[in-house]
Protein backbone atom coordinates (compact mmCIF):
# COMPACT_ATOMS: atom_id res chain seq x y z
CA UNK A 1 0.00 0.00 0.00
CA UNK A 2 1.08 3.57 -0.89
CA UNK A 3 2.58 5.29 2.10
CA UNK A 4 3.11 8.86 2.18
CA UNK A 5 5.19 11.55 4.59
CA UNK A 6 5.32 14.95 5.00
CA UNK A 7 7.83 16.53 6.87
CA UNK A 8 8.10 18.29 9.22
CA UNK A 9 5.20 18.20 10.46
CA UNK A 10 4.92 21.80 11.79
CA UNK A 11 7.17 25.09 10.42
CA UNK A 12 6.83 28.44 11.92
CA UNK A 13 8.70 31.38 9.52
CA UNK A 14 8.99 35.03 9.58
CA UNK A 15 6.82 37.02 6.43
CA UNK A 16 9.29 37.42 3.55
CA UNK A 17 10.92 34.23 3.59
CA UNK A 18 11.33 31.17 1.13
CA UNK A 19 10.69 27.56 2.25
CA UNK A 20 10.47 24.67 1.43
CA UNK A 21 8.02 21.59 2.24
CA UNK A 22 8.84 18.03 1.57
CA UNK A 23 6.87 14.69 0.45
CA UNK A 24 7.69 11.52 0.44
CA UNK A 25 6.31 8.33 -1.26
CA UNK A 26 7.04 4.68 -1.20
CA UNK A 27 5.92 3.51 -4.40
CA UNK A 28 7.06 5.07 -6.94
CA UNK A 29 4.46 3.82 -9.71
CA UNK A 30 2.64 7.39 -9.53
CA UNK A 31 -0.27 8.65 -11.94
CA UNK A 32 0.39 11.89 -10.21
CA UNK A 33 1.00 14.05 -7.33
CA UNK A 34 -0.82 16.64 -6.04
CA UNK A 35 -0.31 19.36 -3.20
CA UNK A 36 -3.39 20.57 -1.24
CA UNK A 37 -4.30 23.76 0.98
CA UNK A 38 -6.17 23.23 4.23
CA UNK A 39 -7.51 26.12 6.40
CA UNK A 40 -8.73 25.30 9.31
CA UNK A 41 -12.51 24.27 9.68
CA UNK A 42 -12.70 24.21 5.72
CA UNK A 43 -12.01 21.89 3.42
CA UNK A 44 -8.74 20.90 0.89
CA UNK A 45 -8.14 23.00 -2.20
CA UNK A 46 -5.77 21.66 -4.69
CA UNK A 47 -2.98 24.44 -5.07
CA UNK A 48 -0.61 22.49 -7.95
CA UNK A 49 -1.01 18.90 -9.60
CA UNK A 50 2.34 17.47 -11.03
CA UNK A 51 1.75 14.28 -13.60
CA UNK A 52 4.20 11.93 -13.39
CA UNK A 53 5.52 12.79 -16.89
CA UNK A 54 6.84 16.30 -15.66
CA UNK A 55 9.10 17.09 -13.30
CA UNK A 56 7.73 20.60 -11.92
CA UNK A 57 4.70 22.91 -11.68
CA UNK A 58 4.54 26.35 -11.25
CA UNK A 59 1.73 28.86 -9.77
CA UNK A 60 2.53 32.57 -8.59
CA UNK A 61 4.55 32.15 -5.88
CA UNK A 62 4.65 28.52 -5.59
CA UNK A 63 6.63 25.79 -7.06
CA UNK A 64 6.30 22.08 -6.50
CA UNK A 65 8.89 19.68 -8.16
CA UNK A 66 8.58 15.87 -8.26
CA UNK A 67 11.47 13.10 -8.54
CA UNK A 68 9.18 9.87 -8.90
CA UNK A 69 12.29 7.65 -9.37
CA UNK A 70 13.54 8.73 -5.54
CA UNK A 71 9.38 8.87 -4.05
CA UNK A 72 10.06 12.80 -3.66
CA UNK A 73 8.26 16.05 -3.95
CA UNK A 74 8.71 19.53 -2.52
CA UNK A 75 6.76 22.56 -2.28
CA UNK A 76 8.79 26.10 -2.63
CA UNK A 77 6.57 29.02 -1.43
CA UNK A 78 9.14 31.96 -2.12
CA UNK A 79 8.59 35.40 -0.20
CA UNK A 80 5.59 33.71 2.31
CA UNK A 81 3.20 35.60 3.29
CA UNK A 82 0.72 35.83 6.54
CA UNK A 83 -2.12 34.60 4.14
CA UNK A 84 -0.16 31.38 3.40
CA UNK A 85 -0.63 30.17 7.23
CA UNK A 86 -2.58 26.54 6.79
CA UNK A 87 -1.78 23.40 6.74
CA UNK A 88 -0.46 21.80 3.34
CA UNK A 89 -0.86 18.30 2.13
CA UNK A 90 0.29 16.13 -0.47
CA UNK A 91 -1.11 13.18 -2.37
CA UNK A 92 -0.73 10.78 -4.70
CA UNK A 93 -2.79 8.81 -7.15
CA UNK A 94 -1.80 5.26 -8.75
CA UNK A 95 -2.39 4.31 -11.75
CA UNK A 96 -5.77 2.72 -12.88
CA UNK A 97 -6.99 4.27 -9.52
CA UNK A 98 -9.28 7.05 -8.79
CA UNK A 99 -8.35 7.20 -5.28
CA UNK A 100 -5.75 9.35 -3.76
CA UNK A 101 -3.47 8.38 -0.80
CA UNK A 102 -2.82 11.79 1.47
CA UNK A 103 0.61 12.84 3.49
CA UNK A 104 -0.58 13.77 7.31
CA UNK A 105 0.60 17.19 6.35
CA UNK A 106 2.43 20.24 7.57
CA UNK A 107 0.93 23.20 9.53
CA UNK A 108 3.06 26.32 8.25
CA UNK A 109 2.36 29.65 10.42
CA UNK A 110 3.99 32.81 8.54
CA UNK A 111 4.86 35.51 11.84
CA UNK A 112 3.87 38.94 10.22
CA UNK B 1 -20.94 26.50 -9.03
CA UNK B 2 -21.75 26.28 -5.09
CA UNK B 3 -19.14 23.76 -5.13
CA UNK B 4 -19.14 19.92 -2.92
CA UNK B 5 -22.13 21.01 -0.34
CA UNK B 6 -21.63 18.84 2.72
CA UNK B 7 -24.59 18.97 5.42
CA UNK B 8 -24.49 18.89 8.83
CA UNK B 9 -21.53 21.06 9.31
CA UNK B 10 -21.48 19.72 13.03
CA UNK B 11 -22.88 16.75 14.17
CA UNK B 12 -22.76 15.75 17.80
CA UNK B 13 -24.51 12.45 19.20
CA UNK B 14 -24.17 9.63 21.88
CA UNK B 15 -23.05 6.72 21.60
CA UNK B 16 -24.99 4.21 19.60
CA UNK B 17 -27.39 6.42 17.37
CA UNK B 18 -27.28 6.56 14.20
CA UNK B 19 -25.88 8.95 12.19
CA UNK B 20 -25.95 10.06 8.62
CA UNK B 21 -23.97 12.47 7.11
CA UNK B 22 -25.09 14.23 3.46
CA UNK B 23 -23.24 15.34 0.32
CA UNK B 24 -24.25 16.96 -2.81
CA UNK B 25 -21.29 16.76 -5.33
CA UNK B 26 -20.73 19.09 -7.98
CA UNK B 27 -22.81 18.74 -10.71
CA UNK B 28 -21.76 17.01 -13.86
CA UNK B 29 -18.94 15.36 -12.09
CA UNK B 30 -19.04 11.91 -11.99
CA UNK B 31 -16.95 10.89 -9.17
CA UNK B 32 -17.86 10.73 -5.68
CA UNK B 33 -15.46 10.18 -2.84
CA UNK B 34 -15.86 9.81 1.15
CA UNK B 35 -12.76 10.61 3.37
CA UNK B 36 -12.43 10.65 7.44
CA UNK B 37 -9.38 13.11 8.78
CA UNK B 38 -8.14 12.23 12.17
CA UNK B 39 -5.33 13.92 14.07
CA UNK B 40 -3.25 10.06 14.45
CA UNK B 41 -4.72 8.56 10.71
CA UNK B 42 -4.31 11.88 8.72
CA UNK B 43 -6.90 11.84 5.63
CA UNK B 44 -8.47 8.07 4.99
CA UNK B 45 -10.42 6.95 1.90
CA UNK B 46 -13.16 5.07 3.05
CA UNK B 47 -14.96 4.90 -0.35
CA UNK B 48 -15.82 5.74 -3.87
CA UNK B 49 -18.08 5.63 -6.17
CA UNK B 50 -18.00 6.17 -9.98
CA UNK B 51 -21.45 6.95 -11.91
CA UNK B 52 -23.06 6.22 -8.86
CA UNK B 53 -21.07 2.69 -8.22
CA UNK B 54 -19.39 1.84 -5.49
CA UNK B 55 -15.94 1.38 -6.85
CA UNK B 56 -13.56 0.79 -3.82
CA UNK B 57 -15.19 0.37 -0.21
CA UNK B 58 -12.04 -1.23 1.07
CA UNK B 59 -11.22 1.95 3.63
CA UNK B 60 -14.46 1.81 5.25
CA UNK B 61 -13.74 0.03 8.44
CA UNK B 62 -16.68 -1.96 9.55
CA UNK B 63 -19.59 -2.96 8.95
CA UNK B 64 -21.39 -0.28 11.55
CA UNK B 65 -20.18 2.26 7.87
CA UNK B 66 -22.55 2.24 4.82
CA UNK B 67 -22.48 4.30 2.09
CA UNK B 68 -25.08 4.83 -0.70
CA UNK B 69 -25.68 7.30 -3.97
CA UNK B 70 -29.01 6.90 -5.15
CA UNK B 71 -28.36 9.49 -7.73
CA UNK B 72 -25.63 11.53 -9.23
CA UNK B 73 -26.33 14.58 -6.95
CA UNK B 74 -26.79 12.69 -3.76
CA UNK B 75 -24.56 10.83 -1.64
CA UNK B 76 -24.95 9.39 1.90
CA UNK B 77 -22.83 8.33 4.07
CA UNK B 78 -24.33 6.18 7.41
CA UNK B 79 -22.43 4.92 10.88
CA UNK B 80 -24.78 2.71 13.02
CA UNK B 81 -24.35 2.15 15.76
CA UNK B 82 -21.80 4.85 16.58
CA UNK B 83 -18.89 5.11 18.62
CA UNK B 84 -16.63 7.59 20.36
CA UNK B 85 -13.65 6.11 17.65
CA UNK B 86 -16.16 7.58 14.92
CA UNK B 87 -15.33 11.19 16.14
CA UNK B 88 -13.18 12.92 12.91
CA UNK B 89 -14.10 15.30 10.23
CA UNK B 90 -15.73 13.79 7.05
CA UNK B 91 -15.01 14.92 3.95
CA UNK B 92 -17.07 14.07 0.44
CA UNK B 93 -14.90 14.85 -2.49
CA UNK B 94 -15.52 14.90 -6.45
CA UNK B 95 -14.17 14.90 -9.92
CA UNK B 96 -14.81 15.04 -12.81
CA UNK B 97 -14.62 11.97 -15.42
CA UNK B 98 -10.95 10.65 -15.24
CA UNK B 99 -8.50 11.53 -17.45
CA UNK B 100 -10.63 14.79 -18.45
CA UNK B 101 -8.31 16.99 -19.62
CA UNK B 102 -7.61 19.74 -16.99
CA UNK B 103 -9.97 19.02 -13.97
CA UNK B 104 -10.17 15.21 -14.48
CA UNK B 105 -7.50 14.70 -12.54
CA UNK B 106 -8.36 16.92 -9.42
CA UNK B 107 -10.94 16.45 -6.86
CA UNK B 108 -12.96 18.80 -5.27
CA UNK B 109 -13.58 18.64 -1.37
CA UNK B 110 -16.66 19.98 0.47
CA UNK B 111 -16.23 21.86 4.01
CA UNK B 112 -16.48 18.52 6.00
CA UNK B 113 -18.52 17.16 8.38
CA UNK B 114 -17.14 17.70 12.16
CA UNK B 115 -18.68 14.68 13.86
CA UNK B 116 -18.24 14.28 17.83
CA UNK B 117 -19.57 10.98 19.39
CA UNK B 118 -19.94 11.21 23.27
Amino acid sequence: KQEVTQIPAALSVPEGENLVLNCSFTDSAIYNLQWFRQDPGKGLTSLLLIQSSQREQTSGRLNASLDKSSGRSTLYIAASQPGDSATYLCAVKGPGANNLFFGTGTRLTVIP
Amino acid sequence: DAGVIQSPRHEVTEMGQEVTLRCKPISGHNSLFWYRQTMMRGLELLIYFNNNVPIDDSGMPEDRFSAKMPNASFSTLKIQPSEPRDSAVYFCASSPEPGTSGGGDTQYFGPGTRLTVL
